[in-house]
């Protein structure tokens, strides 16, 4: 069975720094592109970026809101990818999801985590 | 202001038929694959198309994805009133190059 485990989230104040974790099992990590997608308060779905898995490169890309402020890593021996956000703001106050089809070609995320929370408030 | 439109609501009556159409451009939804998918109140996202018209295993064929040129829909049919939800439509950018989602279409089931 698929799981995604987020943990890290908290309440940090505007221009703090914070690192998020999701932890993977029931697929084989090392093949999957991860992502995150995020949500604010009774607000839509926002993709925030992805990390490609080594063998495809291993880089990472974000949306435009992020860019330069957000950074995605992955350490393939613990099956878990983090996301560092830095130089926050109040509107990334949100659910964090972490997301993945794991090894399916194509599109979409077959599978979401249950998310962690992120406040960003003075 | 999403990149992906969807209207913000429908609405139909048990055992009816909905559309939920989501609209792109060229750089989005005419060339990359669209996925679907369903939000409960208070839980995560779940997968119900992926391919612009393939089901996951365990989606019910009540849920049909369909694309033409720069538009999408969903269709789901015989409505109960557990499909009351959350519905996103997702894509890749190829202008942006990132993800993008629709602002989401809230299904209420009369």
């Amino acid at each position: 069975e698929v799981q995604l485990v987020e943990s890290g989230g908290g309440l940090v104040k505007p221009g703090g720094s914070l690192t998020i974790s999701c932890t993977a099992s029931g697929f084989t990590f090392i093949n999957a592109w991860m992502s995150w997608v995020r949500q604010a308060p009774g607000k839509g779905l926002e993709w925030v970026g992805r990390i490609k898995s080594k063998a495809d490169g291993g880089t990472a890309g974000y949306a435009a809101a992020v860019n330069g402020r957000f950074t995605m890593s992955r350490d393939d021996s613990k099956n878990t990818v983090y996301l560092q956000l830095n130089g926050l703001e109040t509107d990334d106050t949100a659910v964090y999801y972490c997301a993945t089809r794991a090894t399916r070609v194509g599109g979409g995320f077959d599978y979401w985590g249950q998310g962690t929370l992120v406040t960003v408030s003075s | 202001q999403s990149v992906l439109a969807q209207p913000p609501s429908v609405s139909a009556a048990p055992g009816q038929k909905v559309i939920i159409s989501c609209s792109g451009s060229s750089s989005n939804v005419e060339k990359n694959f669209v996925s679907w998918y369903q939000q409960l109140p208070g839980s995560a996202p779940k997968l119900l198309i992926y391919d612009n018209d393939k089901r996951p295993s365990g989606i019910p064929d009540r849920f049909s994805g369909s694309k033409s040129g720069t538009s999408a829909t969903l269709a789901i049919t015989g409505l109960q009133t557990g499909d009351e939800a959350d519905y996103y439509c997702g894509t890749w950018d190829r202008s942006l190059t990132a993800g993008v989602f629709g602002g989401g279409t809230k299904l209420t089931v009369l």
